[in-house]
């Protein structure tokens, strides 16, 4: 089956410009999560969708992060404006609906901002 | 909320030796028990999980044991090889489909 589809793979920004990265979850899987992985460390939850309806996003910095999911498929993460700290690969990850299970992961966005 | 820890956060074996990292949470209603191994710029992977339904969990080289009642579950890898040197990361997960993760292991395996 085909995997989690992210593009682009790599974005480098200056400080203050938007970005938007997007993610194509495995067919059927109604769970998407996003996650911020900075460099050494594990990765932190950003939103999570279930279908197109958020389940969490309390770690989403909502003055400058949004997201969506429309129809409950594709989704779009984006930063406006960026700031330094925000480099970091952004990772999309879905998993069945049902219970908690395997979150497969795309190979991910790498950030630069500058 | 949730809390989750990994021990030790540096973990360095000889090639042929045997390697543990443990994982210790604090939701009781987590059902669900993961280990990812990721290694240097490239996406995490599932390499064994366990329910709260069993015990252990064996696949070749690697295991996964599972103690509910201290809440803590642990990565056993056997004759360790130089490709198993990465950073693995414990998410248990439970309720509202969520993983939270730990803070990694990075295993060294030395030749």
């Amino acid at each position: 089956e085909a995997g989690v589809a992210q593009s682009p793979r790599y974005k480098i920004i200056e400080k203050r410009q938007s970005v938007a990265f997007w993610c194509n979850p495995i067919s059927g899987h109604a769970t998407l999560y996003w996650y911020q992985q900075i460099l050494g460390q594990g990765p932190k939850l950003l939103i999570q969708f279930q279908n197109n309806g958020v389940v969490d996003d309390s770690q989403l910095p909502k003055d400058r992060f949004s997201a969506e999911r429309l129809k409950g498929v594709d989704s779009t993460l984006k930063i406006q404006p960026a700031k330094l700290e925000d480099s970091a690969v952004y990772l999309c990850a879905s998993s069945l609906m049902g219970q908690v299970d395997e979150a497969f992961f795309g190979q991910g966005t790498r950030l630069t901002v500058v | 909320g949730e809390n989750v820890e990994q021990h030790p956060s540096t973990l360095s074996v000889q090639e042929g030796d045997s390697a543990v990292i443990k994982c210790t949470y604090s939701d009781s209603a987590s059902n669900y028990f993961p280990w990812y191994k990721q290694e240097l710029g490239k996406r995490p992977q599932l390499i064994i999980d366990i329910r709260s339904n069993v015990g252990e969990k064996k696949d070749q080289r690697i295991a996964v044991t599972l103690n509910k009642t201290a809440k803590h579950f642990s990565l056993h890898i056997t004759e360790t090889q130089p490709e198993d040197s990465a950073v693995y990361f414990c998410a248990p997960g439970g309720s509202n489909y969520q993983l939270i993760w730990g803070a990694g292991t990075k295993l060294i395996i030395k030749p």
